[in-house]
C-alpha cells in the first residue's frame, strides 16, 4: 500500500502573493510523481511528471520540485491569480500485479482572494 | 484533438437501481483507467485496460462493480444495485503508453458525479 500525503489541506492566498505546498511520498520504490490541477467542472489538468531526483519543472509562473531521497514534493505557484484556484492534486504509480493505477493524496485546494 | 469524455456528466440514482457510466478514451491510447473520488477524498484506482484486456480490477469495491471495454476504445463502468456509499465521482483516465510506472502521462474526463437516494 502507498501513501501519499498532502498539505495543507486547503489554503487562501492573496491575489499576487506566492504560495506552495507539498506532497510526500514513501522514498522507497519510487518510480514516478504526478501534479494534477483540478478546476471544478472540469478535467484534471496534468501539469508535471516528475521522476529523478533533484528534477525542477516549470510551467508558466507554476514549478515543482522532487526529493526522491526524502520522498517529497513541492509545488510553488509565483504571482498567484483568481484563475489559479483549484484543487491540486499529487499521485504516484504503485505496483499492483504488474498493471498499475495512480496513488493520489487528498489535494491541496487553493483559493485566491481578489 | 478531442480529449477523454464521460457520460453522463450527473447521474442520480435511487439504491437498488443499476447504472452504467461511459468513457471514450482519446483515439488510439491503449491504457484506460477508471478511479472513484468519494467527497473529501483523493481519486482512488479502481480498474486498469490494456486494449480490450482488464489487466488490474483490484480496486473494484465489491462484485457490484463491473467494467468493460470490448472493442479497445469505448470503456463502460457497470454498478449494479446501487448504494449510498457508491456517491462519488468516477473519473476516466486514457494514456498513450502501458501502465503508468515510468511516469506515462495519465489525461483525465471531467469525471460522472454519481449520486444514489
Amino acid at each position: 500500500i502507498l501513501n501519499v500525503e498532502q498539505s495543507p489541506q486547503s489554503l487562501h492566498v492573496q491575489e499576487g502573493d506566492s504560495t506552495n505546498f507539498t506532497c510526500s511520498f514513501p522514498s522507497s520504490n519510487f518510480y514516478a510523481l504526478h501534479w494534477y490541477r483540478w478546476e471544478t467542472a472540469k478535467s484534471p489538468e496534468a501539469l508535471f511528471v516528475m521522476t529523478l531526483n533533484g528534477d525542477e519543472k516549470k510551467k508558466g509562473r507554476i514549478s515543482a520540485t522532487l526529493n526522491t531521497k526524502e520522498g517529497y514534493s513541492y509545488l510553488y505557484i509565483k504571482g498567484s491569480q483568481p484563475e489559479d484556484s483549484a484543487t491540486y492534486l499529487c499521485a504516484s504509480p504503485y505496483s499492483g500485479g504488474g498493471a498499475d493505477g495512480l496513488t493520489f493524496g487528498k489535494g491541496t485546494h487553493l483559493i485566491i482572494q481578489p | 484533438g478531442a480529449g477523454v469524455s464521460q457520460s453522463p456528466r450527473y447521474k442520480v440514482a435511487k439504491r437498488g437501481q443499476d447504472v452504467a457510466l461511459r468513457c471514450d478514451p482519446i483515439s488510439g491510447h491503449v491504457s484506460l483507467f477508471w478511479y472513484q473520488q468519494a467527497l473529501g477524498q483523493g481519486p482512488e484506482f479502481l480498474t486498469y485496460f490494456q486494449n480490450e484486456a482488464q489487466l488490474d480490477k483490484s480496486g473494484l469495491p465489491s462484485d457490484r462493480f463491473f467494467a468493460e471495454r470490448p472493442e479497445g476504445s469505448v470503456s463502460t463502468l457497470k454498478i449494479q444495485r446501487t448504494q449510498q456509499e457508491d456517491s462519488a465521482v468516477y473519473l476516466c483516465a486514457s494514456s498513450a503508453k502501458v501502465g503508468t510506472v515510468y511516469g506515462n502521462e495519465q489525461y483525465f474526463g471531467p469525471g460522472t458525479r454519481l449520486t444514489v437516494t
